[in-house]
């Protein structure tokens, strides 16, 4: 069945560094999630990737979808203390979407 | 607004106790979502509901039943509570038929003894 991995699964920081997650798929994906999760808080959907290649941004966050549609990438541009939590990303195919186990972010000040 | 709601926010059962997990939206979304999360393993897909009436097994049903009330409503059931059923639940909801789920409930942490 389709599994989704993400990498690291934890990742500590430095306020001002950068920080990036993969997410790798075994199959071809219709497109993938992204979600930030806070220390005990629910899921919040970020963004989506559909195509192809697509790189999208959100401020300091920068999302990529690779050519073959099996890989993922999260990069946080200077980390502050605001972007602790857990990044997970969610690839579906067909009507099958599954989330990876995570990267837990912490950032020091 | 609201958004999702679920309750309890918390409940401890013994095992082969049954329980209820409520959650509503007000948003007048179309799908609905029953997930489980455990440490270190992501968020699991119990149940589905692409519309009123309609419900869907999703990845690890086994153990719960659902029932789509309304379109606001969709709870989670399960009948005979074990252990590996202690996780933190979330419900999610989507404007998009067979969509990624858009929000989240804060949750429920059910532990089984």
């Amino acid at each position: 069945g389709q599994q989704v991995m993400q990498i690291p699964q934890y990742q500590h920081v430095q306020e001002g560094e950068d920080f990036t997650t993969y997410c790798n798929s075994s199959t071809t994906l219709s497109n993938i999630q992204w979600y930030k999760q806070r220390p005990g808080g629910h899921p919040v959907f970020l963004i989506q990737l559909v195509k192809s290649g697509e790189v999208k941004k959100q401020k300091r966050l920068t999302f990529q979808f690779g050519e073959a549609k099996k890989n993922s990438s999260l990069h946080i541009t200077a980390t502050q203390t605001t972007d602790v939590g857990t990044y997970f990303c969610a690839g579906k195919r067909n009507n099958d979407m599954r989330f990876g186990a995570g990267t837990r972010l912490t950032v020091k000040p | 607004n609201a958004g999702v709601t679920q309750t309890p926010k918390f409940q401890v059962l013994k095992t082969g106790q049954s329980m209820t997990l409520q959650c509503a939206q007000d948003m007048n979304h179309n799908s609905m979502y029953w997930y489980r999360q455990d440490p270190g393993m992501g968020l699991r897909l119990i149940y589905y509901s692409a519309s009123e009436g309609t419900t869907d097994k999703g990845e690890v049903p086994n153990g719960y039943n659902v029932s789509r009330l309304n379109k606001r409503e969709f709870s989670l059931r399960l009948e005979s509570a074990a252990p590996s059923q202690t996780s933190v639940y979330f419900c999610a909801s989507s404007d998009q038929a067979g969509g990624q789920p858009q929000h989240f409930g804060d949750g429920t942490r059910l532990s089984i003894l």
